[in-house]
């Protein structure tokens, strides 16, 4: 595609329900980002995927947070068993090789932005 | 903790004026520093990535340089147009971490008025 492409746009959830995000990376994309924004901060780290391997969790708050991306290509992150502390805008992004440098940048999606009642 | 800060928080300016926005990082052990712009509603773009060992990095009117033994950057903006208006963070990435595990800071709002 012609951009990183994130659905749903907004998702409102209760608390306690479970949730399923999912970005759509460019096209060839080797690496896959997701990042969680709170209102009025920058962006923080999740996860980090090279084709299909979760190279990097260390970001997921919890055990709640599992993201996945089997074929290496379209990822989902899940959240399950909701709290209004999730309430936030999940970024998700690619680039196109392994490693970032001058020429080879991240491409962000808009976002989902949650919120959980 | 590794912790990065910008200032100002938010900054006005008349169309057509230079600016200077800073960011502060509290570990010298960087690898890369990279500069993002966010508009409302919308994702990031990055706009320049300066690795550990560059001094500075330039793209038509912006220009971002680094001096780790300070542990800042700036991001100059020359002939500022309304089109600037967004909010501009930074984000730094430490040796030890993921390529994708960035450290951002909270953003400068910036408004350029016609």
């Amino acid at each position: 595609g012609a951009g990183v492409s994130q659905s749903p746009r907004y998702k409102v959830a209760k608390r306690g329900q479970d949730v399923a995000l999912r970005c759509d990376p460019i096209s060839g994309h080797v690496s896959l980002f997701w990042y969680q924004q709170a209102l009025g901060q920058g962006p923080e780290f999740l996860t980090y995927f090279q084709n299909e391997a979760q190279l990097d969790k260390s970001g997921l708050p919890s055990d709640r947070f599992f993201a996945e991306r089997p074929e290496g290509s379209v990822s989902t992150l899940k959240i399950q068993r909701t709290q209004q502390e999730d309430s936030a805008v999940y970024l998700c992004a690619s680039s196109r090789t392994e490693q970032l440098s001058t020429n080879e940048k991240l491409f962000f999606g808009s976002g989902t932005q949650l919120s959980v009642l | 903790k590794q912790e990065v800060t910008q200032i100002p928080a938010a900054l006005s300016v008349p169309e057509g004026e230079n600016l200077v926005l800073n960011c502060s990082f509290t570990d010298s052990a960087i690898y890369n520093l990279q500069w993002f712009r966010q508009d409302p509603g919308k994702g990031l773009t990055s706009l320049l990535l300066i690795q550990s060992s560059q001094r500075e990095q330039t793209s038509g009117r912006l220009n971002a340089s680094l001096d780790k033994s300070s542990g800042r950057s700036t991001l100059y903006i020359a002939a500022s147009q309304p089109g600037d208006s967004a909010t501009y963070l930074c984000a730094v990435r430490y040796y030890g971490g993921s390529q994708g595990n960035l450290i951002f800071g909270k953003g400068t709002k910036l408004s350029v008025k016609p």
